[in-house]
């Protein structure tokens, strides 16, 4: 069976830090992945996908990048965060080639910055 | 382009009421219809789905059926419970490069006994 795992689970970090948050999923092989970020009583917000090793594609533009230097190693990263960078960040996959509709998400990583 | 909008919460409700959240769309093309949970603390969980028109997705006593020619697939439970209680979103996926979901904003539902 698959699974996905974020870490770290939550966060606090100052304005101006680096940051850096990982996602990995196991048990399957070429997955798309995403992520996604839900601000304080917002939605949520695509900000990433991957079809495969070092393609990301950026759905708005912002403070924040992505990388996917192994298959099923998703990474989110920023070189100095904003107050506005605060809020609950969600990894996701799902199968490779169009083939399923559902995607599955990880546990999220809380992020606070002060 | 394609969006989602769900009705704003919160919806408060006693325990054994009945559960609406309406969901409407729009899209260029024929979409997969979903609805996501998300309990306090937690990621996303997939709750049900419809991949084509007329269809009826179902999980959990929760029920959304995909109404194409009201571009709707709203969520309902007939006797909800306190463990209920989570944000729900509605989402879709245009069958595309990269299987996107584009979610709505979300509905919080708190359930009281």
């Amino acid at each position: 069976s698959q699974t996905i795992h974020q870490w770290p689970a939550t966060l606090v970090q100052p304005v101006g830090s680096p940051l850096s948050l990982e996602c990995t999923v196991e048990g399957t092989s070429n997955p798309n992945l995403y992520w996604y970020r839900q601000a304080a009583g917002r939605g949520l917000q695509l900000l990433f996908y991957s079809v495969g090793i070092g393609q990301i594609s950026s759905e708005v533009p912002q403070n924040l990048s992505a990388s996917r230097p192994q298959d099923r190693q998703f990474i989110l990263s920023s070189k100095k965060l904003l107050l506005s960078d605060s809020g609950f960040y969600l990894c996701a996959w799902t199968f490779g080639g169009g083939r399923y509709n559902e995607q599955f998400f990880g546990p999220g990583t809380r992020l606070t910055v002060l | 382009g394609n969006s989602v909008t769900q009705m704003e919460g919160p919806v408060t409700l006693s325990e054994e009421a009945f559960l609406t959240i309406n969901c409407t769309y729009t899209a260029t093309g024929y979409p997969s219809l979903f609805w996501y949970v998300q309990y306090p603390g937690e990621g996303l969980q997939l709750l049900l789905k419809a991949t084509k028109a007329d269809d009826k997705g179902s999980n959990k006593g929760f029920e959304a059926t995909y109404r194409k020619e009201t571009t709707s697939f709203h969520l309902e439970k007939g006797s909800v419970q306190v463990s209920d209680s989570a944000v729900y979103f509605c989402a879709l996926r245009i069958k595309a490069a990269g299987n996107k979901l584009t979610f709505g904003g979300g509905t919080r539902v708190l359930v009281k006994p």
